[in-house]
């Protein structure tokens, strides 16, 4: 079955330190795979994707995440976190079989301390 | 540029009222559509989807339904309302065989009283 795991449902930082969020997909087959950033009562906005060029994508807003095949990763990361970061985070995957069907992991709600 | 409206922002309604959510995307022709809820911490939840005008596939049967009518235009509807229609609904376009990820408007936030 294909899925789409967010590890952590919340992770909280201080500002200034490093973000990671962690996103597992299963599937045998290839995937494109999206972050999209939401704020409170906002739609969703793409952050970064992949889609079978360089492993390691760059984002908006300081934002990047490598794709690794043999882990089945996305992990999205920033160095340093800013109060602004504070969202929700979605790990969202379309796969090759799947036309334009996209899967949305669970989320993760990342929360900045100052 | 390509765009996406969707209206209201926010919306109370009473249990037993219609409802009419409406999403319009400008600036590209044919493309897919989605409807989403977001439920209280809760994931998304892809409710309708349409892959052209009069075409529409529901992913989870439930109180409502949605229209086509004009090839840029994504109509969410129920006859009656229950609670547990409240949620946040958002609204998405895509292009036709494209490796890029969705377009969402900016959500309508339900609360079903």
């Amino acid at each position: 079955a294909q899925s789409v795991t967010q590890l952590d449902s919340h992770v909280s930082v201080s500002e200034g330190t490093p973000v990671l969020l962690r996103c597992n997909y299963s599937s045998s087959y290839s995937p494109s795979l999206f972050w999209y950033v939401q704020h409170p009562n906002k739609g969703l906005q793409l952050l970064l994707k992949y889609t079978s060029a360089a492993t390691l994508v760059k984002g908006i807003n300081g934002f990047e995440a490598e794709f690794k095949k043999s882990e089945t990763s996305f992990h999205l990361t920033k160095p340093s976190a800013h109060m602004s970061d504070a969202a929700e985070y979605f790990c969202v995957v379309r796969w090759d079989n799947a036309g334009n069907m996209l899967t949305f992991g669970g989320g993760t709600r990342l929360m900045v301390k100052p | 540029s390509q765009t996406i409206h969707q209206w209201p922002a926010t919306l109370v309604q009473p249990v037993g009222s219609p409802l009419s959510l409406e999403c319009t995307v400008e600036g590209t022709s044919n493309p897919n559509l989605y409807w989403y809820r977001q439920a209280a911490g809760r994931g998304l939840q892809l409710l309708f989807y349409s892959v052209g005008i009069g075409q529409i596939s529901s992913e989870v049967p439930q109180n409502l339904s949605a229209s086509r009518p004009q090839d840029r235009q994504f109509i969410l509807s129920s006859k009656k309302l229950l609670l547990s229609d409240s949620g946040f609904y958002l609204c998405a376009w895509s292009n036709h065989g494209s490796n890029y990820g969705y377009t969402f408007g900016s959500g309508t936030r339900l609360t079903v009283v």
